[in-house]
């Protein structure tokens, strides 16, 4: 069995500043781990992946994240925040041989001027 | 090459009705998963078809069914709808279905029970 914990329901940061978003993730297998993105009233869009190649993923519009196996996280970051990334994040663990998905339950990022 | 594609975009049913959603996936995709999105649950799985072949299930009632077609397109029904029905579902699609995969999503059919 799978399971994802992102600690953060809401996160709020001025625009220029660094995004910190935290997930922890369980699982049986060694994990497939992604981030998406969902903007208001649209579909999901995937920011980055791990598949157990590189520990340090780098995902889309700056975005990256890093796998630690001894801390069962994988956290995003980006250095500087835009207002374009406001939106929802969600953390998601891929199940043990297929792809079944299995996803936190968000963080909704606010970025002020 | 063009996106998931999902219709209608937009539904309002009464309750008791039946309703289906279609999905188109990526070309060349044969992976089709759909997922319920709610407030109060947030993203559930529901299903994932390969190849006209349901291959996992996640803890939905059997109300909610769906079916594949040869040329990878893919259908959800959901019978006897309950206002809890009510949510945007949405079908991700895939190559293979592996685990490594990344999965696309639609923008989603938003269902409305009343």
């Amino acid at each position: 069995a799978q399971s994802v914990t992102q600690l953060d329901s809401h996160v709020s940061v001025s625009e220029g500043t660094p995004v910190l978003l935290r997930c922890n993730y369980s699982s049986s297998y060694s994990p497939s781990l992604f981030w998406y993105v969902q903007h208001p009233n649209k579909g999901l869009q995937l920011l980055l992946k791990y598949t157990s190649a590189a520990t340090l993923v780098k995902g889309i519009n700056g975005f990256e994240a890093e796998f630690k196996k001894s801390e069962t996280s994988f956290h995003l970051t980006k250095p500087s925040a835009h207002m374009s990334d406001a939106a929802e994040y969600f953390c998601v663990v891929s199940g043990g041989t297929a792809s079944k998905l299995t996803f936190g339950t968000g963080t909704r990022l606010q970025v002020t001027l | 090459k063009a996106g998931v594609t999902q219709t209608p975009r937009y539904l309002i049913k009464t309750r008791g009705q039946q309703v289906t959603l279609s999905c188109s996936p990526i070309s060349g995709h044969r992976s089709v998963s759909w997922y319920q999105q709610t407030p109060g649950q947030g993203l559930q799985f529901l299903f994932e078809y390969f190849s006209e072949t349901q291959r996992n299930k996640g803890n939905f009632p059997g109300r909610f069914s769906g079916r594949q077609f040869s040329n990878s397109r893919s259908e959800m029904n959901v019978s006897t709808l309950e206002l809890g029905d009510s949510a945007l579902y949405l079908c991700a699609s895939s190559s293979a279905g592996s685990r490594e995969e990344t999965q696309y999503f639609g923008p989603g059919t938003r269902l409305l029970v009343l």
